[in-house]
């Protein structure tokens, strides 16, 4: 089994629809994130978590949110998505007692918005 | 705000070969430096990750070089191997524990 695991992997939606991705780790990490990668954009952070009670807004938040239900847990939802949301989604993690340490990263989860 | 950019965004090269892609990094103050490899529609893999106080690291046939001062780091990959078609993405990592990612650079190995 994966160490990162995101689900869906693929999904196409409406516009105005609410969607969930949802991620998990085994890796026992204190630290995730949610990044958005465009072609030719390179990846850009949406938000990121350092522990369970503690949520940051990255680069590009706005039209996002996020719910830390458990340590190993990391979901992103938009509220009401739009096409420009269109895009591979990555949920990362890290180990906390290694300040910038190796990200470990998910499959990704491709999401269509017509 | 840091910015991160690689160059070319594509190369292709004959097996045998070595590979030499690049990074920029507009803020020296960065607290490391990281390699990644992408194959299409997957994750990212982490190939090398230099401290800011180190020069340089190695794995195999990889090697990453950091210049600080200059605001560049160099990922030389020898004696290409088509299995090294992929997508090479570099991102420094701020003293917030932050990581900027440049856009990446499409590698292609052709037999």
């Amino acid at each position: 089994d994966a160490d990162v695991t995101q689900t869906p992997r693929n999904r196409i939606t409406k516009t105005g629809k609410r969607i969930m991705l949802e991620c998990s780790q085994t890796k026992g990490h204190d630290r995730m994130y949610w990044y958005r990668q465009d072609p030719g954009l390179g990846l850009q952070l949406i938000y990121y978590s350092f522990d369970v009670k503690d949520i940051n807004k990255g680069e590009i938040s706005d039209g996002y949110s996020v719910s830390r239900q458990a340590q190993a847990k990391f979901s992103l939802s938009l509220e009401s998505a739009i096409p420009n949301q269109t895009a591979l989604y990555f949920c990362a993690t890290s180990d906390l007692s290694d300040l910038g340490g190796e990200l470990f990263f998910g499959e990704g989860s491709r999401l269509t918005v017509l | 705000k840091q910015e991160v950019t690689q160059i070319p965004a594509a190369l292709s090269v004959p097996e045998g070969e070595n590979l030499v892609l690049n990074c920029s990094f507009t803020d020296s103050a960065i607290y490391n430096l990281q390699w990644f490899r992408q194959d299409p529609g997957k994750g990212l893999t982490s190939l090398l990750l230099i401290q800011s106080s180190q020069r340089e690291q190695t794995s195999g046939r990889l090697n990453a070089s950091l210049d600080k001062s200059s605001g560049r780091s160099t990922l030389y990959i020898a004696a290409s191997q088509p299995g090294d078609s992929a997508t090479y993405l570099c991102a420094a990592t701020d003293s917030w524990g932050k990581l900027q990612f440049g856009a990446g650079t499409q590698v292609v190995v052709t037999p």
